[in-house]
């Protein structure tokens, strides 16, 4: 069964202190892991797209990474207005596009 | 570009009642999938339509409904409603070509079962 579990449930971090967030996942053949940023009561937003291991990306202070078994989110230098929940997200090859999602990382980023 | 919108925002209901939410896609996507995300979970798959068909369906049961239309929005009708079901409905648009497609989620529609 596909599966995707995030960590660490919850991240505190004080501003200008990088951390990483992870996303281990098992999925019969990744066709896709996504990042999304979600604000309290809000839509996800879509953040990133890996596709194969050893793919990486970026975007303003955040870095996404993927190997065979994992991903991880890197926050460099976070702000306050960084603090959200970040979920990641699996496609596999099941015939049609749904999204798995982990539970996800609610990051607070303190002044 | 028109991004996802979906209505109503927040909507309050009883037992045993029905429910329907909608859905506009982004200008130029034809599929829409939807979820639900209860309070401090992960949102889980119902179904997707692709080109007005039902297209795939997760671990909801059959009072869990949809429908999308010729211009690609679309309706989650939810009938008997439990007090579980109370959770933040999304509404995902993507374009399906190749074998992956990026889902570009809407605000939501937070419901509330008494």
């Amino acid at each position: 069964e596909d599966q995707v579990t995030q960590s660490p449930e919850a991240l505190r971090l004080q501003e200008g202190e990088s951390s990483s967030l992870n996303c281990s996942y098992t999925v019969s053949g990744l066709r896709g892991l996504f990042w999304y940023r979600q604000d309290p009561g809000k839509g996800p937003e879509f953040l990133f797209t890996l596709y194969s291991a050893g793919e990486e990306k970026e975007k303003e202070r955040l870095k996404a990474t993927l190997t065979k078994k994992e991903s991880f989110l890197h926050i460099t230098a976070p702000k306050p207005e960084d603090s959200a929940t970040y979920l990641c997200a699996v496609q596999g090859s099941g015939g049609y596009n749904k999204l798995i999602f982990g539970a996800g990382t609610r990051l607070a980023v303190h002044p | 570009e028109t991004g996802v919108t979906q209505s109503p925002t927040h909507l309050i209901k009883t037992r045993g009642q029905q429910v329907t939410l909608r859905c506009s896609s982004q200008s130029g996507h034809n599929t829409v999938s939807w979820y639900q995300q209860a309070l401090g979970q992960g949102p889980q798959f119902i179904f997707q339509y692709y080109r007005e068909e039902e297209n795939g369906r997760g671990n909801f049961p059959p009072r869990f409904s949809g429908l999308q239309f010729p211009n690609y929005s679309s309706e989650l009708n939810v009938n008997a409603l439990e007090l579980d079901d109370s959770a933040l409905y999304l509404c995902a648009s993507s374009m399906s070509e190749g074998s992956t497609d990026t889902q570009y989620f809407g605000p939501g529609t937070r419901l509330t079962v008494l």
